[in-house]
């Protein structure tokens, strides 16, 4: 069964630091998501994206975030300086459509030390 | 802003009972709903939607109800298993481009053996 996988599980960075977290979503699927959740919060929408550029963003996605598909299969999400209250559980999903079902990924832990 | 909220945040049965978990939601607009299922430590999972134009719609041992006049929306397990344990999330869609989901608190059920 397709699945999105999600790279690195796990990281711990220094506050300030660059992060990349990675995304590879379901290979025909054409709209692209970042949620987070912080531990024993519940999932908050981040960004989508869909023809190469933002379709929408919260007000959590400020100028220190930024997605990027840089070729055909990856969809990563860039932290420029991190703060400890970035760390969270980062999940990436996609969908086929927009009436469609919206897969995620397992999820990316960040630590923020 | 839409807001999605779970009546309890946990909940406990014996195993082979029934579980009903109950979602509100605040955006009559919404026309489309989805029950996530979480693990610890993975990416919610997909397991159930309805659309607006429905007010009941059954899956494998789930039946997801809808009542948009009091807006509200309920998961029913039938005959709970251990691997039913989770957090569970109702999720609505909205936002400015009708793209967004937004995910409630969860509820946490708790299969007792």
């Amino acid at each position: 069964e397709p699945e999105v996988t999600q790279t690195p599980s796990h990281q711990v960075t220094q506050m300030g630091q660059e992060v990349i977290l990675r995304c590879v979503p379901i290979s025909n699927h054409l709209y692209f998501y970042w949620y987070r959740q912080i531990l024993g919060q519940k999932v908050e929408f981040l960004v989508s994206f869909y023809n190469n550029e933002i379709s929408e963003k919260s007000e959590i996605f400020d100028d220190q975030f930024s997605v990027e598909r840089p070729d055909g299969s990856n969809f990563t999400l860039k932290i420029r300086s991190t703060k400890l209250e970035d760390s969270a559980m980062y999940f990436c999903a996609s969908r086929l459509q927009l009436s469609g079902e919206l897969f995620f990924g397992e999820g990316s832990r960040l630590t923020v030390l | 802003g839409e807001s999605v909220g779970l009546h309890l945040p946990t909940l406990s049965v014996q195993e082979g009972d029934n579980s009903i978990i109950n979602c509100a939601y605040s955006n009559s607009a919404s026309d489309y709903f989805i029950w996530y299922k979480q693990e610890s430590g993975k990416g919610p999972q997909f397991i159930i939607d309805i659309r607006s134009n429905m007010d009941k719609r059954q899956g494998q041992r789930v039946t997801v109800l809808l009542n948009k006049t009091v807006k509200h929306l309920s998961l029913q397990i039938a005959a709970t298993q251990p691997g039913d344990s989770a957090v569970y999330f109702c999720a609505e869609i909205g936002g400015l481009t009708g793209n967004q989901f937004y995910f409630g608190t969860g509820t946490s059920l708790t299969v007792i053996p």
